[in-house]
């Protein structure tokens, strides 16, 4: 199974701060990543899917990077809706998986 | 709007059985491969299965730690989604959602449904 990485964990932030999390794939997968954000008790959101395609209807301050096996998705300004928990899944080969999360709080 | 519906979670013993369902309206439903992800009470998430549509065969795809123990499947003639869970363990407690799966990332996700395994 492809084991992903995320990093930090946690971290604490500001409005306006400019936000960078990583995620790293134990193995090769081209551009199959993609980032989710959720907020508690609700459904994970698609952010950013084949490592750097925005999802229609998301705010242009988030951008993704990467290819291979290390990514980073970037908040370039921090508004007070992006307090959250941020996922990132590669989609390459099953069984699909999930980083453990990154929790950006205030 | 596209909107998935999750229902059938509840208290189960270990063991036992539950059959979650995922209802899909504003989409073409029958199109669409779907999947199953799950949360663990303050865990992450983690990947259940997926059944692709009927055009693509409608094989079921599900990981080690559920495979001959949860089963999934459609009817699209009325637009659901289905996870049969069977010999039900303490640790697949979890919030179950039900997720459009796009092949390379899910799209729309339910609001989810709890089950809890517990004596």
């Amino acid at each position: 199974d492809i084991q992903m990485t995320q990093s930090p964990s946690s971290l604490s932030a500001s409005v306006g701060d400019r936000v960078s999390i990583t995620c790293r794939a134990s193995q090769f997968i081209s551009a199959y990543l993609n980032w989710y954000q959720q907020k508690p008790g609700k459904a994970p959101k698609l952010l950013i899917y084949t490592a750097s395609s925005l999802q229609s209807g998301v705010p242009s301050t988030f951008s993704g990077s990467g290819s291979g096996t290390d990514f980073t998705l970037t908040i370039s300004s921090l508004q007070p809706e992006d307090f959250a928990t941020y996922y990132c899944q590669q989609s390459y080969t099953t069984p699909l998986t999930f980083g453990g999360g990154t929790k950006v709080e205030i | 709007e596209a909107q998935l519906v999750e229902s059938g979670g509840g208290l189960v013993k270990p063991g036992g059985s539950l059959r979650l369902s995922c209802a899909a309206s504003g989409f073409t439903f029958r199109s669409l491969w779907m999947s199953w992800v799950r949360q663990a009470p303050g865990k992450g998430l983690e990947w259940v299965g997926r059944i692709k549509s009927k055009t693509d065969g409608g094989t079921t795809d599900l990981p080690a730690p559920v495979k001959g123990r949860f089963t999934i499947s459609r009817d699209d003639s009325k637009n659901t989604l289905f996870l049969q869970m069977n010999s039900l363990k303490p640790e697949d407690t979890a919030v179950y959602y039900c997720t459009t799966d796009l092949g390379l990332y899910f799209g729309i996700w339910g609001q989810g449904t709890m089950a809890t395994v517990s004596s």
